[in-house]
């Protein structure tokens, strides 16, 4: 089973670049979260999901999209990328049960 | 607002006992979780305690949970090298509500 993945794992922005990071399940889960975490603070929320269709904002949403046209699919948009979006961000899948799985990340640099 | 609070480090010797402490803000908190991150690695799903629960065991894992405190840990029994890691604790209200993570304990392992 491959879970949760994550496209790219490594990325180098220019400012004012946009770009997509991709999240993809097979698990069949409703339920999808970003995250992006940055040293010493944890896990913020970016945008969740819960189903095909609705998306719904975080604590952190701004400066960034998502879309959620299937039940795999979660990708996370940058339109204008700034240096504060420089982080690591997380995408996760979660059970009925409650269970969150996450992917390996994508660590991005907007420079 | 809903909170997650635990302490930044740990350091426990190798064959000890490593009990990470948790606290949250939110009673109506359903899901209780527990993560672990190694260096450059996603996070993996330790364990979790629905709040109908004051105790779970899993091997060398035990968590205790103090409702009327809102008071979480986590138990590693004879603590490895291969555990030292970042440990999160996290609450969800329910199934389709976001995860709210703390900002991690480092658990460091003394020779």
């Amino acid at each position: 089973n491959a879970g949760v993945t994550q496209t790219p794992k490594f990325r180098i922005l220019k400012i004012g670049q946009s770009m997509t990071l991709q999240c993809t399940q097979d698990m069949n889960h409703n339920y999808m979260y970003w995250y992006r975490q940055d040293p010493g603070m944890g896990l913020k929320l970016i945008y969740y999901s819960v189903g095909a269709g609705i998306t719904d904002k975080g604590e952190v949403p701004n400066g960034y999209n998502v879309s959620r046209s299937t039940t795999e699919d979660f990708p996370l948009r940058l339109e204008l990328a700034a240096p504060s979006q420089t982080s690591v961000y997380f995408c996760a899948s979660r059970t009925r049960l409650g269970e969150a799985f996450f992917g390996q990340g994508t660590r991005l640099t907007v420079v | 607002g809903e909170d997650v609070e635990q302490s930044l480090f740990l350091s426990v010797r190798e064959g000890d006992s490593s009990v990470i402490n948790c606290t949250y803000t939110d009673s109506s908190s359903t899901y209780l979780y527990w993560y672990k991150q190694e260096p450059g690695a996603g996070l993996q799903l330790l364990t979790y305690i629905f709040s109908n629960m004051d105790m779970k065991q899993d091997q060398r894992l035990t968590v205790l949970l103090n409702k009327k405190d809102k008071h979480l840990s986590l138990r590693i029994a004879d603590t490895q090298t291969g555990d030292s890691a970042i440990y999160f604790c996290a609450e969800s209200k329910n199934r389709d509500d976001k995860i709210i993570f703390g900002k991690g304990t480092r658990l460091h392992i003394l020779p």
